[in-house]
């Protein structure tokens, strides 16, 4: 059984140059999001797919942010122009929508760590 | 708006103790999901457990446990007989169902420290 897998697992950059992120979510599942998460804290919510459709983003998706999904199956995300404070684990999970099942369990990758110069 | 609480920042027991990790969350919702997920050095979370509001009944896994109570608005998690590789970084997590959003809000995390 193939888990969620995230590339790269790091990254080192330099300010203001832009960086993506590819997710592959679990086969089957429909649902796919991001997080990120800085040192001491946990995962904060970024944003939301149902199969190709973008549905939720968190005020922390600035406008340097861009997600994408365009088949339903893998994500990428993007960050242009990366700023010092955008050092953090990108984290993605997938999820399985059953009607009637109530809020499905999110399972996550190993994450990309990002850490902007 | 949504909340939950681990005030434990970091703990430690010494290898076959049992510890008990605490989380409080906060919802306006009545219904409302609540989860538990671990954290290795590695980085990659690993679902625990989900716990729905209507069910508050205790669940045990192995040396696992699950205490939830609607009345504390709590839900503490139990290890028995630790074992250095329960050391890691633990979450709870909410998911609220009356709002439609189906992002899950994380506690800062509680790191537990195994020794042998």
């Amino acid at each position: 059984d193939t888990g969620v897998s995230q590339d790269p697992r790091h990254k080192i950059t330099k300010r203001g140059q832009n960086v993506t992120f590819r997710c592959d979510p679990i086969s089957e599942h429909n649902r796919l999001y991001w997080y990120r998460q800085t040192l001491g804290q946990g995962p904060e919510f970024l944003t939301y797919f149902q199969n190709e459709a973008q549905l939720e983003k968190s005020r922390l998706l600035s406008d340097r942010f861009s997600a994408e999904r365009p088949k339903g199956s893998f994500s990428t995300l993007e960050i242009q122009r990366t700023e010092q404070g955008d050092s953090a684990m990108y984290l993605c999970a997938s999820s399985s929508e059953t009607v009637g099942a109530g809020r499905e369990t999110q399972y996550f990758g190993p994450g990309t760590r990002l850490l902007v110069l | 708006a949504q909340k939950v609480t681990q005030a434990q920042t970091e703990i430690s027991v010494v290898e076959k103790e049992d510890v008990t990790l605490d989380c409080v969350y906060e919802t306006r919702d009545t219904t409302y999901y609540l989860f538990w997920y671990k954290q290795p050095p590695s980085g990659e979370l690993v679902f625990l457990i989900r716990r729905n509001s209507f069910d508050e009944q205790n669940e045990i896994s192995g040396r696992y446990s699950w205490n939830f109570q609607k009345s504390t608005s709590s839900f503490n998690f139990t290890i028995t007989a630790s074992q250095v590789v329960d050391s890691a970084v633990y979450f709870c997590a909410l998911s609220e169902a009356g709002t439609g959003a189906n992002n899950l809000f994380f506690g800062t995390g509680t790191r537990l420290t195994v020794i042998p």
